[in-house]
C-alpha cells in the first residue's frame, strides 16, 4: 500500500514569502500524484495533479510542483504567498490504475498579512 | 452545477447506535469514494464504487462498516454499533470514470460522526 509523508505539519509565514511543502511516497510503480487544499470552512479542492509527462505542473493560484521520481517526492511551491493562501494542503497517491487515494497528514498553512 | 453533497452534515449519536450517513454524487459521475479523516490527519479511504458495485472496499475498517449504491447514484454509508473511536469526518467524493487513477476526485463537505 502507498504511504504518503508530509513534514512540517503547522507553517506560518508572511504575505509574499515563498512557499514550499514536502511531499514524499513510498510506492516504487507508476503512480498519479495530487495536491488537494481545503480553505477554512470549505470542503477539499484539487490544488493540481501529476499523472504524466512534464514533471512540472501548475496549478491554480499560482501554485506548481514538482515530481522528482528518482527521491519519490512532489513538493508544493508558491513564490509569492498571499493571506488567502491560509488553509490546509494535503498531498495525495495513487498507485496507477488503482483509484483508492492515500493522503498525507496535511500542512496547516497560515499566512500573516 | 452542483457539487457533490452529502447529509446529514453532523451527527451526534450515542455508543451502540446505528447511523447511515448519505452522499449524492456530481450528476453522471460514475465513480464515488468514501474517506474517513480523523481529527489531525489526512483522509482514509474506506471504499470505492465503480456504478453499482463495490470495485474496492479494502479500506473498511471491520464488518460493522457497510457502504451501498443500488442504483449507481446515491450512497448510503452504514455504521452499525457505533463505537466512540468512529467519531470523524466522513468524506464523500466523485469522479467521472475510474481510467487508470488519474481523474480528480471531487469531495463533498462531509458528514461530521460525534459517537458519545
Amino acid at each position: 500500500a502507498q504511504s504518503v509523508s508530509q513534514h512540517n505539519h503547522h507553517v506560518i509565514l508572511s504575505e509574499a514569502a515563498s512557499l514550499e511543502l514536502g511531499c514524499n511516497y513510498s510506492y516504487g510503480g507508476t503512480v498519479n500524484l495530487f495536491w488537494y487544499v481545503q480553505y477554512p470552512g470549505q470542503h477539499l479542492q484539487l490544488l493540481l495533479k501529476y499523472f504524466s509527462g512534464d514533471p512540472l505542473v501548475k496549478g491554480i493560484k499560482g501554485f506548481e510542483a514538482e515530481f522528482i521520481k528518482s527521491k519519490f517526492s512532489f513538493n508544493l511551491r508558491k513564490p509569492s504567498v498571499q493571506w488567502s493562501d491560509t488553509a490546509e494542503y494535503f498531498c495525495a497517491v495513487n498507485a496507477y490504475g488503482n483509484n483508492r487515494l492515500a493522503f498525507g497528514k496535511g500542512n496547516q498553512v497560515v499566512v500573516i498579512p | 452545477g452542483a457539487g457533490v453533497s452529502q447529509t446529514p452534515s453532523n451527527k451526534v449519536t450515542e455508543k451502540g447506535k446505528y447511523v447511515e450517513l448519505r452522499c449524492d454524487p456530481i450528476s453522471g459521475h460514475t465513480a464515488l469514494y468514501w474517506y474517513r479523516q480523523s481529527l489531525g490527519q489526512g483522509p482514509e479511504f474506506l471504499i470505492y464504487f465503480q456504478g453499482t458495485g463495490a470495485a474496492d472496499d479494502s479500506g473498511l475498517p471491520n464488518d460493522r462498516f457497510f457502504a451501498v449504491r443500488p442504483e449507481g447514484s446515491v450512497s448510503t454509508l452504514k455504521i452499525q454499533r457505533t463505537e466512540r473511536g468512529d467519531s470523524a469526518v466522513y468524506l464523500c467524493a466523485s469522479s467521472p470514470s475510474s481510467s487508470g487513477g488519474g481523474d480528480t476526485q471531487y469531495f463533498g463537505p462531509g458528514t461530521r460522526l460525534t459517537v458519545l
